[in-house]
């Protein structure tokens, strides 16, 4: 069973700062997204990324995968309130379907 | 980004009762996927569907459920005999039609069982 791990799960940060999230697993992936998710909503995609090693930036948001492409991460500098939400990292396993991380659940206090 | 409706916002039944969630795409798709979120936790996959067919369907996708493209646009996710822990958010998604599989969500149906 393919599982997606991802830390931390909670995390309370003053607004300026920086962070990262963690996204973990055993297996490979042939691609993975990073999503946002507001209560009561759908998730949105945020990134893909396909290559291992490979870095993309959206703004104040930088997402790596790793080069084994069993791992990513989400990186924001000077987090403002804005930021605030529950990120979600999913996998492509090849077979057209997401294996969904467990969630970071982001606070930016102003 | 392509765009995807999703009808009833909010569905409550009695348990026992058969519901039907519908997902309208904006544009013309083949690809379709049901997704499930019980409150507080993570998005779990349900079933993938191509070319009227299913493609791929997860453990949680047993004999109750069941899904159809009835006329070629709206796509439908059938419980016929819901449970309690039926209760979720039930999210459709389609695929970008890009090189990548990209999956873009609808705002999703509230399901109550009460």
């Amino acid at each position: 069973t393919q599982l997606l791990e991802q830390s931390p799960q909670f995390l309370s940060i003053q607004e300026g700062e920086n962070l990262t999230v963690y996204c973990n697993s055993s297996s490979v992936f042939s691609s993975l997204q990073w999503y946002r998710q507001e209560p009561g909503e759908g998730p949105v995609l945020l990134v893909t990324v396909v290559t291992g090693g490979e870095v993309k930036k959206l703004k104040r948001l930088t997402f790596q995968f790793g080069d084994a492409r069993k791992d990513s991460s989400l990186h924001i500098t000077a987090a403002q309130p804005g930021d605030t939400g529950l990120y979600l990292c999913a996998g492509d396993s090849g077979t057209y379907k997401y294996i969904f991380g467990t969630g970071t659940r982001l606070k930016v206090l102003a | 980004e392509p765009e995807v409706t999703q009808t009833p916002s909010h569905q409550v039944t009695q348990m026992g009762q058969e519901v039907i969630l519908r997902c309208v795409p904006i544009s013309n798709h083949l690809y379709f996927y049901w997704y499930r979120q019980i409150l507080g936790q993570k998005v779990e996959f349900l079933v993938s569907f191509y070319n009227n067919e299913i493609s791929e369907k997860s453990e949680i996708f047993d004999d109750q459920f069941s899904v159809e493209r009835p006329d070629g646009s709206n796509f439908t996710l059938k419980i016929r005999s819901t449970k309690l822990e039926d209760s979720a958010m039930y999210f459709c998604a389609i695929h970008s039609g890009g090189a990548y599989n990209e999956q873009f969500f609808g705002p999703g149906t509230r399901l109550t069982v009460l």
